[in-house]
């Protein structure tokens, strides 16, 4: 079964500064993907960037890139010149490309851009 | 283009009651999910449905739960003798077929059992 880590703590973060979100993610399967999602108060979950396994290049999305390290089973989330409105939790997921759909989520981690 | 939609979005019940809550995927999205997001957690899958055929569930989904997409757009998630366990955020969310590897969600329910 996938497995999904995100331990880090709340984080506050200054407003145009750059925020890194760590996920480790275990998998015995090589075909799989990985999204990252924002969920602020209102409670709907807002897809930002994905990164296929065999995807050669980082996934970049706008603001957000995604620190793929296969090797070491890491996806970090990268988002760069910070806004008020990121404030909110963000969500590691895997799916594997084969077999079942659903979607294996991290617990979360919470982010607070502070002005 | 809408985006998925779910109705309600919030549901207060007493313990025992039966509760059926609707999902509308993105128009064309052959594929719908059902999760349920507890407090401080991550969203956990229920079900998912391929056009109107249930291809798989969690065992999270006990008996008391139900879900159907009768013909294949909209689907119902049903709850039956409610406990106050059942007491989360319930997402749908949508997906295209074979490439179409994202899913989109919607604004969940909230659903309180009392």
């Amino acid at each position: 079964a996938q497995k999904i880590t995100q331990t880090q703590p709340g984080m506050f973060v200054q407003e145009k500064e750059a925020v890194t979100l760590d996920c480790t993610y275990d998998t015995s399967d090589q075909s799989y993907g990985l999204f990252w999602y924002k969920q602020p108060s209102s409670g709907e979950m807002i897809f930002l960037i994905y990164q296929g396994s065999y995807d050669e290049q980082n996934a970049t999305e706008g603001r957000y890139s995604l620190n793929f390290q296969k090797a070491r089973k890491s996806a970090n989330l990268v988002i760069s010149a910070s806004q008020l409105g990121d404030s909110a939790m963000y969500f590691c997921a895997m799916r594997l490309l084969y077999g079942n759909n659903r979607l294996a989520f991290g617990k979360g981690n919470q982010v607070v851009v502070i002005p | 283009d809408t985006g998925v939609s779910q109705d309600p979005r919030h549901k207060i019940t007493k313990r025992g009651q039966n509760v059926t809550f609707r999902c509308d995927p993105i128009s064309e999205h052959n594929r719908l999910y059902w999760y349920r997001q507890t407090l401080g957690q991550g969203p956990e899958f229920l079900t998912y449905f391929q056009n109107e055929a249930q291809l798989e569930k969690s065992r999270l989904l006990s008996d008391r739960f139900s879900a159907e997409r009768p013909k294949g757009s909209f689907s119902t998630l049903e709850i039956q003798r409610t406990e106050q366990g059942d007491s989360a955020m319930y997402l749908c969310a949508s997906s295209e077929g074979a490439g179409g590897e994202t899913q989109y969600f919607g604004p969940g329910t909230r659903l309180l059992v009392l």
